[in-house]
This record gives structure tokens, C-alpha cells and sequence, in this order.
């Protein structure tokens, strides 16, 4: 069974571009989340997506969004880069969204590490 | 608020010794979820356990043990007979705030193992 898998694993980005990394939940799975680690921050939520709706939003600015598509697939973008976003992005999925009422186990991808320069 | 706190920011151990990772969070939950994940270098978080806060039996799990104490607010995780190949950042992390959601993490621990 496949896992979670992320596009690209590596960028490169100039300050001011944007950006857009991609994510394949584990076949099944409906719900998808996006974290964000750096090292000063840790892991950080960004948001869960959930049938195509955006179900919960972390403290991000509105640079970064997502989207989900019907096939449970997902995008994040980040626009106007600042140095500050270089981080390691992490794409999640679970059958189900929400964590604490149903235990439900969200499983990590490889992420993104995006370098802006 | 919900936190997760560890303490022990990096250990160094040698092939063979047993660890033990500490996790102590904080949850305003009478009923929740821990987690432990591992970071290898390659950068994707592997889970490793969930257990229920009414369950506190301790886990085991081949090398891996887990021991939960509700009254003192700790999930803490033993590695019996540490490899090489353990050497990664440790997670552990329980549901956020925001409509327990998502998760939030303690800041991890790094365990090296050497040779």
C-alpha cells in the first residue's frame, strides 16, 4: 500500500515567487493536512482539508493556501516568498479528519523542503 | 491550552544500550490521544503509536516499549537494545486546540546511536 507522497521533494525559490507543492493522500484516505517545520518553529499546523473543504486553518498568514481536488488529492501554495518560509513541509493524511475524538492516526509524507533565497 | 513538552533535546547512546525518551504534556481533555512519531533524516514523520488516555497498560512493541502514566502527565518511550539504525528525531504529540484537529507536538528529540 502506497503512502503518502509528496511533489517536489526539493525547490529552490526566489524571494517574491510562489510556490506549489503537491500531495497524494494514501488511497482511501479522505482527509488531508499540511504542517510546516522549521527549526525555530517546530511542527507547526497549517491546514486540514476534508472533501474538498477546508476544514481547519493553523495561524499562517492568507500567502499560504490549499485546495483539495475530488480524488482526495491536495496543493499548497505559499505566495510572495519570504526567507522566512524556507522550511520542511509536511503533507498528512487520515481516513477521516479530526484527531482527537476519533483517534483517528494521521500518516506523514516525506514533505517538501523548500529553500527560498 | 494542550502542550506537549521534552525535554531532553538531543541523546547520544552506544549500540546495544537501552533509552528511554521523555514526553509530559499538558490537556485540558479528560479523554485524549498520545502519539510518538519518528523523524529519520529523510524527513518523513513515521508513526509509531497511538494510545488512548483510558488505556495504561504499557505497550510493547518489539524493541519498542511505551509506558503511560495519566497522574503525572507522561508518556515516555524506551528503545530496548538501541541500533544504528534508530537514530532519528522523536516526536511525541497529542491534539491541538483548534477544534482538536490537527496535532501539536513537543519539540523532539534527537537520539543518536553510535556504532
Amino acid at each position: 500500500k502506497a503512502g503518502v507522497t509528496q511533489t517536489p521533494r526539493y525547490l529552490i525559490k526566489t524571494r517574491g515567487q510562489q510556490v506549489t507543492l503537491s500531495c497524494s493522500p494514501i488511497s482511501g484516505h479522505r482527509s488531508v493536512s499540511w504542517y510546516q517545520q522549521t527549526p525555530g518553529q517546530g511542527l507547526q499546523f497549517l491546514f486540514e482539508y476534508f472533501s474538498e473543504t477546508q476544514r481547519n486553518k493553523g495561524n499562517f498568514p492568507g500567502r499560504f493556501s490549499g485546495r483539495q481536488f475530488s480524488n482526495s488529492r491536495s496543493e499548497m501554495n505559499v505566495s510572495t516568498l519570504e526567507l522566512g518560509d524556507s522550511a520542511l513541509y509536511l503533507c498528512a493524511s487520515s481516513l477521516v479528519f479530526g484527531v482527537a475524538t476519533s483517534g483517528n492516526t494521521i500518516y506523514f509524507g516525506e514533505g517538501s523542503w523548500l529553500t527560498v533565497v | 491550552a494542550q502542550k506537549v513538552t521534552q525535554a531532553q533535546t538531543e541523546i547520544s547512546v552506544v549500540e546495544k544500550e537501552d533509552v528511554t525518551l521523555d514526553c509530559v504534556y499538558e490537556t485540558r481533555d479528560t479523554t485524549y490521544y498520545l502519539f510518538w512519531y519518528k523523524q529519520p533524516p529523510s524527513g518523513e514523520l513515521v508513526f509509531l503509536i497511538r494510545r488512548n488516555s483510558f488505556d495504561e497498560q504499557n505497550e510493547i512493541s518489539g524493541r519498542y516499549s511505551w509506558n503511560f502514566q495519566k497522574s503525572t502527565s507522561s508518556f515516555n518511550f524506551t528503545i530496548t537494545a538501541s541500533q544504528v539504525v534508530d537514530s532519528a528525531v522523536y516526536f511525541c504529540a497529542l491534539p491541538a486546540d483548534m477544534g482538536r484537529r490537527a496535532l501539536t507536538f513537543g519539540s523532539g528529540t534527537r537520539l543518536q546511536v553510535q556504532p
